[in-house]
């Protein structure tokens, strides 16, 4: 079975710093991770994902993650955040092949992006 | 190419009661998986079906049961409604049901239970 942690329910910083958000997750099998972001009364939209390769992966709106295997992370990173990344954020995993296409979500970290 | 679709986007029922919800996957996706998010239990995954089938079960109670259609549309049914069965229930498409696939995720259907 597979689980994921983020690190921060809540984190609130100011426009244009940067921002990190951290994910730690847990497996007996290797996974595929995912980051995604859900704006309020909307569905969950990809911003990246890891599936093997480069350990530094860019995703839609600036935002980057590095996968960490000996450390089992896998954090979401930009450099410089605006009012408009204000949402919440989901850390994800799916057991590689083995379990479909089943996703194994974080609690969720809320991000504030204050003037 | 139109998103993952999901309707009705609210819904009240009664305790009880029981309910349906729909969902129409991206045009050439054949995967479809549910979802349930409360403020509680976060995002728990319901189940997955392929071709017509399931694939994949969470751990729900036996209330919760789905299926999906030839033309890979989804429904999802819930029987004898529990208070707790409030939450938002999301759909998802991908174009197989590899773990490597992006799954793309519908609105949401806003269940309440009175």
């Amino acid at each position: 079975a597979q689980s994921v942690t983020q690190l921060d329910s809540q984190v609130p910083v100011f426009e244009e710093a940067p921002v990190e958000l951290r994910c730690n997750y847990s497996s007996s099998v290797s996974v595929y991770l995912f980051w995604y972001v859900q704006y309020p009364n909307q569905g969950l939209q990809l911003l990246l994902k890891y599936l093997s390769g480069s350990t530094l992966v860019k995703g839609i709106n600036g935002f980057e993650a590095e996968f960490n295997k000996s450390q089992t992370s896998f954090h979401l990173r930009k450099p410089s955040v605006h009012i408009s990344d204000t949402a919440e954020y989901f850390c994800a995993v799916s057991a590689g092949e083995t379990s479909g296409s089943r996703l194994t979500f974080g609690e969720g970290t809320q991000l504030t992006v204050n003037p | 190419k139109a998103g993952v679709t999901q309707t009705p986007r609210y819904l009240i029922k009664t305790r009880g009661q029981q309910v349906t919800l729909s969902c129409s996957p991206i045009s050439g996706h054949r995967s479809v998986s549910w979802y349930q998010q409360t403020p509680g239990q976060g995002l728990q995954f319901l189940f997955e079906y392929f071709s017509e089938t399931q694939r994949n079960k969470g751990n729900f109670p036996g209330r919760f049961s789905g299926r999906q259609f030839s033309n890979s549309r989804s429904e999802m049914n819930v029987s004898t409604l529990e208070l707790g069965d409030s939450a938002l229930y999301l759909c998802a498409s991908s174009l197989s049901p590899s773990g490597a696939d992006t799954q793309y995720f519908g609105p949401g259907t806003r269940l309440t239970v009175l």
